[in-house]
């Protein structure tokens, strides 16, 4: 039972243009969602995060938007970079229940096109 | 440098062979994790611990061990691992327990191949 989904498993942008990540989930408890990025050959490395008790959170080129009402979140990097070529996770926890268990979607690999 | 080390970072072994794969931080973080990322499936966790001596089941835990002696370190224990593990493996760590959760590093990678 996938709890996180990602159900673009790869996406292409052109370089200066918007690239938006999608990702849904299932289990209304969860209120605390995160974004990684991964690059080959390495670990996953924070991105951002964003909080049930807001709707967007905003870091420089990234923003992450949150629709609790459709368990729907998504990425949005502007203006997209070559070094933005990744794959991406988004993950989701139950952070004020104490619960300190990451849930993963399967993951979004971002090609940005020079 | 705050780091997360994890070895071997490539293994190739025989089924029923026990191996331990390393993952060890230098950050004192109190939580520790394992996960498999698996084509398809993401990254899964494991098991994760919230400090020394306190560990739990993630939600693919079976075939697979953990320990928690020293705070640095968390190792996996494949008793008698499977070609069904097969797969590429990540630790992590972060003051998990402070809720500092945008702090969470994680390591190399292992890729283990299990013949």
């Amino acid at each position: 039972d996938q709890q996180v989904k990602q159900n673009s498993p790869s996406l292409s942008v052109q370089e200066g243009r918007i690239s938006i990540l999608n990702c849904d989930y299932t289990n209304s408890m969860f209120d605390y969602f995160l974004w990684y990025k991964k690059y080959p050959a390495e670990g996953p490395t924070f991105l951002i995060s964003i909080s049930s008790i807001k709707d967007k959170n905003e870091d420089g080129r990234f923003t992450v938007f949150l629709n609790k009402s459709a368990k729907h979140l998504s990425l949005h990097i502007v203006p997209s970079q070559p070094g933005d070529s990744a794959v991406y996770f988004c993950a989701a926890m139950r952070k004020n229940f104490g619960n300190e268990k990451l849930t993963f979607g399967t993951g979004t690999r971002l090609t940005i096109i020079p | 440098e705050a780091q997360v080390t994890q070895n071997p970072r490539y293994l190739i072994t025989v089924t029923g062979k026990k191996l331990t794969v390393t993952c060890s931080q230098n950050m004192n973080h109190e939580y520790m994790s394992w996960y498999r990322q698996d084509p398809g499936l993401g990254l899964r966790q494991i098991y994760y611990s919230m400090n020394v001596e306190v560990t739990d089941k993630g939600d693919v835990p079976e075939g697979y061990k953990v320990s928690r002696k020293e705070k640095r370190n968390f190792p996996l224990i494949l008793e008698s691992p499977s070609p069904n593990q097969t797969s590429l493996y990540f630790c992590a760590s972060s003051f998990g327990l402070r809720g500092d959760w945008d702090t969470q590093y994680f390591g190399p990678g292992t890729r283990l191949t299990v013949l």
